[in-house]
């Protein structure tokens, strides 16, 4: 199983920026993406498609539909430059896999 | 308060056999759903999940790379050791360990809710 996202994506503060997740029909996988900085481990944002864990902030938000999961994050803030991975458990092979990973650049 | 923490070598020789160890704490491997992958991320690349081992030391590996990887738990059930056999430059890649959950009600597995700070693990040629 594979899963297709846009290497990079660049976004003005305070506008939104939505990042892409591509998936033959992902819509039946539950999707969580992670939040990586520089240097950083990743950070859970949102798992099973939009649910925030405690402390994300409600700027961050996920959809799930036919062929393509979508992260959203409004508002966006300095802090929020980042790598941003989804990630699916496939159930068939029992294995996990990521996403190729998008590039969050605030300009 | 849930943490991991990988340990091991910095720097392995190409053909050696690498060691690493997960420690955790904040939660227990005996805790029925309870399991602990093995994903790590070459330099400037995507994370690529590498193994898991569950409560009930039921293991997976990744296909293409199972026939070199062994995870494994310790008898206290505190640590979970990965080693990788037959190392080679392309294998460089910071090393993380990451915790989740198996639903069993729903079939579910959830997500990584928490990871170590990761190892880099450099091999020569």
């Amino acid at each position: 199983y594979v899963l297709t996202q846009a290497p990079s994506v660049s976004v003005a503060p305070g506008q939104t920026a939505t990042i892409s997740c591509g998936g033959n029909n992902i819509e039946t996988k539950s999707v969580h993406w992670y939040q990586q900085r520089e240097g950083q481990a990743p950070v859970l944002v949102v798992y099973d498609d939009s649910d925030r864990p405690s402390g994300i902030p409600e700027r961050f938000s996920g959809s799930n539909s036919g062929n393509t999961a979508t992260l959203t994050i409004s508002r966006v803030e300095a802090g929020d430059e980042a790598d941003y991975y989804c990630q699916v458990w496939d159930g068939i092979g029992d294995h996990f896999v990521f996403g190729s990973g998008t590039k969050v650049t605030v300009l | 308060q849930v943490t991991l923490t990988e340990s091991g070598p910095a720097l392995v020789k190409r053909t050696q056999t690498l060691t690493l160890t997960c420690t955790f704490s904040g939660f227990s491997l005996r805790t029925s759903g309870m399991f602990v992958s093995w994903i790590r991320q070459p330099p400037g690349k995507a994370l690529e999940w590498l193994a898991r081992i569950d409560w009930d030391d039921v293991k997976y590996y990744n296909t293409s790379l199972q026939t070199r990887l062994t995870i494994s738990k310790d008898t206290s059930e505190t640590q979970v050791v990965l080693t990788v056999t037959n190392m080679d430059p392309v294998d460089t890649a910071t090393y993380y360990c990451a915790r989740a959950t198996y639903y069993s009600d729903s079939g579910i597995v959830g997500p990584f809710d928490y990871w170590g700070q990761g190892a880099l693990v450099t091999v020569s040629s």
